[in-house]
């Protein structure tokens, strides 16, 4: 069953701007992941937090998390054309099943 | 270079073809994954493998068989298929712990005809 949702499903912003994608998930997690994909490539991992951490940053990428809401954001600052991809959030069970669950992604689009 | 090997890139076949995924990590993880990924669905998971025994069998049809004979290597037999079984076949790999960060292959797209 599908874990994790991001919204929006698509996004178009100008070269330089910030792009905000939003995760929901439904059951508590241990933690939650972000990964990007290029079109028609793998999946590549971006960014973990854990369930009792509440914000983490890397490069560019800032990744908040509210348990309490059962949500994440991920924000990509001073976007670039190459950042132009899918980006997925996933989800364990919290169960003591590290299994991840992923969702239907957020397709970004950055133009030049 | 992610660390995880797909073979071949792209696979066309027929409806009566046996042909066959192959998947090789370098990673020294323990676990080893299938994921189906069709247009506008979620990333489906289809197969686990932790240390070469299958936990996880996401009730996917029998004209799929996985095969892993070691840590390291994992396949992907197919057969009969049909043409909605067209899509991006993604193999992964993890190290099966509580930071179950997975690194996934470059995927075998598929087409049945």
């Amino acid at each position: 069953s599908q874990q994790g949702e991001e919204d929006p499903q698509a996004l178009s912003i100008q070269e330089g701007e910030n792009a905000t994608m939003n995760c929901s998930y439904k059951t508590s997690i241990n933690n939650l992941q972000w990964y990007r994909q290029n079109s028609g490539r793998g999946l590549v991992h971006l960014i973990l937090i854990r369930s009792n951490e509440r914000e983490k940053h890397s490069g560019r990428l800032r990744v908040t998390l509210d348990t309490s809401k059962k949500s994440s954001s991920l924000l990509i600052t001073a976007s670039r054309a190459a950042d132009t991809a899918s980006y997925f959030c996933a989800t364990d069970s919290g169960a003591g099943s590290y299994q991840l669950t992923f969702g239907k992604g957020t397709k970004l689009s950055v133009i030049p | 270079e992610t660390g995880v090997t797909q073979t071949p890139r792209h696979l066309v076949m027929g409806m009566t073809n046996k042909k066959s995924l192959k998947c090789e990590q370098h990673l020294g993880h323990n676990a080893m994954y299938w994921y189906k990924q069709s247009a506008k669905k979620p990333l489906e998971l289809m197969f686990v493998y932790n240390f070469k025994e299958q936990t996880e069998n996401n009730s996917v049809p029998s004209r799929f068989s996985p095969e892993c004979p070691n840590s390291s290597h994992l396949f992907l037999h197919l057969h009969t298929l049909q043409p909605e079984d067209s899509a991006l076949y993604l193999c992964a790999s993890s190290l099966y712990s509580g930071e179950n960060t997975i690194y996934f292959g470059e995927g075998s797209w598929l087409t049945v005809v």
